[in-house]
């Protein structure tokens, strides 16, 4: 395990259909997030879970968002009737149970709504 | 409220010259300043943190941070840059204080151009 991978690396997907992203991260880390970033912008928080236990979701987290992380290990990211607006990359990160230790992240899907 | 500032959208240095990236924060109790670098279409990589401790912290690749406690800032800086050092960078923080909130705020990037 070399650090964390998300699946798929691209989608290109038209309006209105549904997608499906998931995140692996590091074995040994309780501790998963989700992040959004656009363009010229840093990354925005979106959600995070401590084992399976979604702790926190953002208020950009529409209902047509959701997020599982079912055993704890790991997670999967679904966009319903996905929007133009929706095209960014997505990052998942993962972190120790700790408040000071760094997050590491995957290499991002980047979605493409057309 | 929970701040991070990268006062510089970018920043240009020639091969060879020490550069600066520069990071302000403003947060409640002791920080947790984090840099990271990302290269294009990549995810995020971490370079560096401080916690506590000695205010000049060494991360990967040559860099280096310096806190400061009274100017709320957490500066990248490397003495000798390189044409492969030329990425997006990232400041960000957490608060020592506030429970389980483990969000990292993060600021909104400096892009670094290394001219040969």
């Amino acid at each position: 395990d070399t650090g964390v991978s998300q699946d798929p690396r691209h989608k290109i997907t038209k309006r209105g259909q549904n997608v499906t992203f998931r995140c692996d991260p590091i074995s040994e880390h309780n501790r998963l997030y989700w992040y959004r970033q656009t363009l010229g912008q840093g990354p925005e928080f979106l959600t995070y879970f401590q084992n399976e236990a979604q702790l926190e979701k953002s208020r950009l987290l529409s209902d047509r968002f959701s997020a599982e992380r079912p055993k704890g290990s790991f997670s999967t990211l679904e966009i319903q009737r996905t929007e133009q607006g929706d095209s960014a990359m997505y990052l998942c990160a993962s972190s120790e149970d700790s408040i000071n230790t760094e997050a590491f992240f995957g290499q991002g899907t980047r979605l493409t709504v057309v | 409220a929970q701040s991070v500032a990268q006062p510089e959208d970018q920043v240009n240095v020639a091969e060879g010259n020490p550069l600066t990236v520069k990071c302000t924060y403003s947060v409640s109790g002791n920080p947790y300043l984090f840099w990271y670098v990302q290269y294009p279409n990549r995810g995020l990589q971490f370079l560096l943190k401080y916690i506590t401790g000695d205010n000049l912290v060494k991360g990967s690749y040559g860099f280096e941070a310096e806190f400061n406690k009274s100017q709320t800032s957490f500066h990248l800086k490397k003495p000798s840059a390189l044409v492969s050092d030329s990425a997006l960078y990232f400041c960000a923080v957490r608060a020592s204080q506030g429970g389980n909130n483990r969000k990292l705020i993060w600021g909104l990037g400096t892009s670094l151009a290394v001219n040969p």
